[in-house]
């Protein structure tokens, strides 16, 4: 049983196409993260919501706390983007999490 | 800049060998996770510690164990290297920024 679902697992898109990602939840949750992983690298953190939205550069995610859904978008993708994005939700414990298992985002030039 | 470090990026081990990854964080969080990411399969939690000496089994425990003695410092302890933990280990740190050490790739031959 996943507790989260990303979708799609897999994207290829063309340099300067807007991206989204999504992900579903079942969980109660306290938060909702999106994480970034380059191939070959660390996680890093690109965004904490618990509610609305929220924008940093190219990148927005948004989340509906209702309908247990959140999306990650890019605009104006680059090839640096080339990444995986995972989806992880945190439950209201504080201290337990689950992932997604991730979707490979291509950027190609 | 917060920070989560871990003493390896990369580890190749004999079966049955004793095996000690260390995860040292910066950020005063009470939380600290053991993570191992397999292709296909996400991320597993082996462990968590809310506190200093404090451990809680996560998903797949069978064959590791860990130590925390100080707040900052939290190991995995693999206690007799099985091929089957070729791996890519991944410490966190919680709560907010829910934060990654950069990684320890394990091979066990």
């Amino acid at each position: 049983k996943n507790e989260v679902e990303q979708s799609p697992q897999n994207l290829t898109a063309q340099e300067g196409e807007f991206i989204t990602i999504n992900c579903s939840y079942s969980v109660g949750i306290s938060a909702l993260h999106w994480l970034q992983q380059h191939p070959g690298g660390g996680i890093v953190s690109l965004f904490m919501l618990s509610s609305g939205k929220k924008k940093h550069g190219r990148l927005i995610a948004t989340i509906n706390i209702q309908e247990k859904h959140s999306s990650l978008h890019i605009t104006a993708s680059h090839p640096r983007d080339s990444a995986v994005y995972i989806c992880a939700v945190e439950r209201n414990t504080g201290n337990q999490f689950y992932f997604g298992t991730g979707t490979s985002l291509t950027v190609i030039p | 800049d917060v920070k989560v470090t871990q003493s390896s990026r990369y580890l190749v081990k004999r079966t049955g060998e004793k095996v000690f990854l260390e995860c040292v964080q910066d950020m005063d969080h009470e939380n600290m996770f053991w993570y191992r990411q397999d292709p296909g399969l996400g991320l597993r939690l082996i462990y968590f510690s809310y506190d200093v000496k404090m451990k809680e089994k996560g998903d797949i425990p069978e064959g590791y164990s860990v130590s925390r003695e100080k707040k900052e410092r939290f190991s995995l302890i693999l206690e007799s290297a099985s091929t089957n933990q070729t791996s890519m280990y991944l410490c966190a740190s919680s709560p907010y920024p829910l934060t990654f050490g950069s990684g320890t790739r394990l091979t066990v031959v």
